[in-house]
């Protein structure tokens, strides 16, 4: 598509649940973040996709996330059992390889644990 | 460890020019972004450093000295769509990969 697609733009869930959030990248791009930003704070790295490498998850704050991306397509970004610190936006962003520019963002799922 | 210093907020009258600093400690480097995120929207890019010196485009300039780990954000003639968060990012080696490291973004304020 013409930019990078998010959804849902915002989810509001009860403790404990759990939560898919979608990533629909901009179509050849294959570098692929996932952020989350608390209210009033910086962006804080989760997860990067690079085409069919290992994914680089070494900013996953526990076990209860995960992500998966097929290739060069879609992501999806999994919270089980979610706790209310997890409020957050969680935002997207993908750019092309060997790109110094072009991180481009999703306009961001907020997650409202109530 | 990795540091990105911006102050928190900063307020300007339309028209007028303001600053913003940015100052960095990471390991390795890689380029200076500086992005505008609106509040309730996604950031998006304004401009990017690798070498020493003033980017220029329109009325945005970025300026960037790697020796002294600083960078900043010029904005002229200041428009009331200029109120928004300004983040710097530095790309760095983590874990021997480098990656966009952020700062907390500075909330920009423009008066009449």
């Amino acid at each position: 598509g013409a930019g990078v697609s998010q959804s849902p733009s915002n989810k509001v869930t009860e403790k404990g649940k759990d939560v898919e959030l979608r990533c629909d990248p901009i179509s050849g791009h294959t570098a692929l973040y996932w952020y989350r930003q608390r209210l009033g704070q910086g962006l804080e790295f989760l997860i990067y996709f690079q085409g069919n490498s290992a994914p680089d998850k070494s900013g996953l704050p526990s076990d209860r996330f995960s992500a998966e991306r097929t290739g060069e397509s879609v992501s999806t970004l999994t919270i089980q059992r979610t706790q209310q610190e997890d409020s957050a936006v969680y935002l997207c962003a993908s750019r092309p390889t060997g790109g110094n520019y072009g991180y481009t963002f999703g306009s961001g799922t907020r997650l409202t644990v109530v | 460890g990795q540091n990105i210093d911006q102050p928190t907020e900063m307020t300007a009258t339309e028209g007028a020019i303001v600053q913003i600093n940015c100052t960095y400690q990471t390991s390795g480097f890689n380029g200076l972004f500086w992005y505008q995120q609106h509040a309730g929207e996604a950031p998006t890019f304004l401009s990017y450093n690798v070498l020493d010196g003033l980017e220029e485009k329109g009325r945005f300039s970025s300026f960037l000295s790697r020796s002294k780990g600083y960078s900043y954000l010029l904005l002229k003639e200041l428009q009331m769509k200029d109120s928004a968060s300004y983040l710097c990012a530095v790309r760095g080696l983590i874990e021997g990969n480098y990656q966009l490291i952020w700062g907390a973004g500075t909330k920009l304020i423009i008066k009449p």
